[in-house]
């Protein structure tokens, strides 16, 4: 089992550019989420999804958008990138139903200069 | 109400020595708190958890105890060691499927 894995490790954007971050499980997890951690603050909830087709806002949605289309893949999409979204982006699964850890990919830091 | 509070910001013990980490949340339907450890360049791994029917949870040198009525937990880490240098957050959740995270502890353990 590879767990989570996420791509790109780093990636440096211009403002205005648009990026995929991609996320990938094998785990068959039903529950995947995405989080954004910025230095003091913890992690915030961008986006998650709780199966195929299904997805909902977290605490910080703006700026971003997610498709669910397997259960294996939940991307990323960053639309006219601001610096504000410079930090380091964490996906996890989880498999829902009673089951609640969640399982971390290794992140991907992100630059918007 | 999603709010949960987390310190010290940061925490220096000597090798042997206790680690304390406090957390306070206001949702009082939160039912799963778990601790995460996160190493440099790493995503967060879990370390325990706990549910509101108990007061303390162990595993090893790792404990949590948790005071339902006044919405605090607690992490300890007995017996510190350099290699439990990282980052802790405390996080909460209702039903499991969103966790609202603390904002972190960097834990220093020198030798």
């Amino acid at each position: 089992n590879a767990g989570v894995t996420q791509t790109p490790k780093f990636r440096i954007l211009k403002i205005g550019q648009s990026m995929t971050l991609q996320c990938t499980q094998d785990m068959n997890h039903n529950y995947m989420y995405w989080y954004r951690q910025d230095p003091g603050m913890g992690l915030k909830l961008i986006y998650y999804s709780v199966g195929a087709g299904i997805t909902d806002k977290g605490e910080v949605p703006n700026g971003y958008n997610v498709s669910r289309s397997t259960t294996e893949d939940f991307p990323l999409r960053l639309e006219l990138a601001a610096p504000s979204q410079t930090s380091v982006y964490f996906c996890a699964s989880s498999q829902g139903q009673g089951a609640y850890e969640q399982y971390f990919g290794p992140g991907t830091r992100l630059t918007v200069t | 109400q999603q709010q949960v509070k987390q310190s010290p910001q940061s925490l220096i013990v000597q090798k042997g020595g206790i680690s304390i980490i406090n957390c306070a949340y206001e949702n009082t339907a939160f039912d799963y708190f778990p601790w995460y450890q996160q190493f440099p360049g790493k995503g967060p791994a879990l370390l325990i958890a706990i549910r509101p029917d108990v007061s303390e949870k162990k595993e090893g040198r790792f404990t949590i105890s948790f005071n339902k009525s006044a919405k605090q937990f607690s992490l300890h880490i007995m017996d510190s060691q350099p290699g439990d240098s990282a980052t802790y957050f405390c996080a909460a959740s209702r039903g499991g499927s969103r966790l609202t995270f603390g904002e972190g502890t960097q834990l220093t353990v020198n030798p």
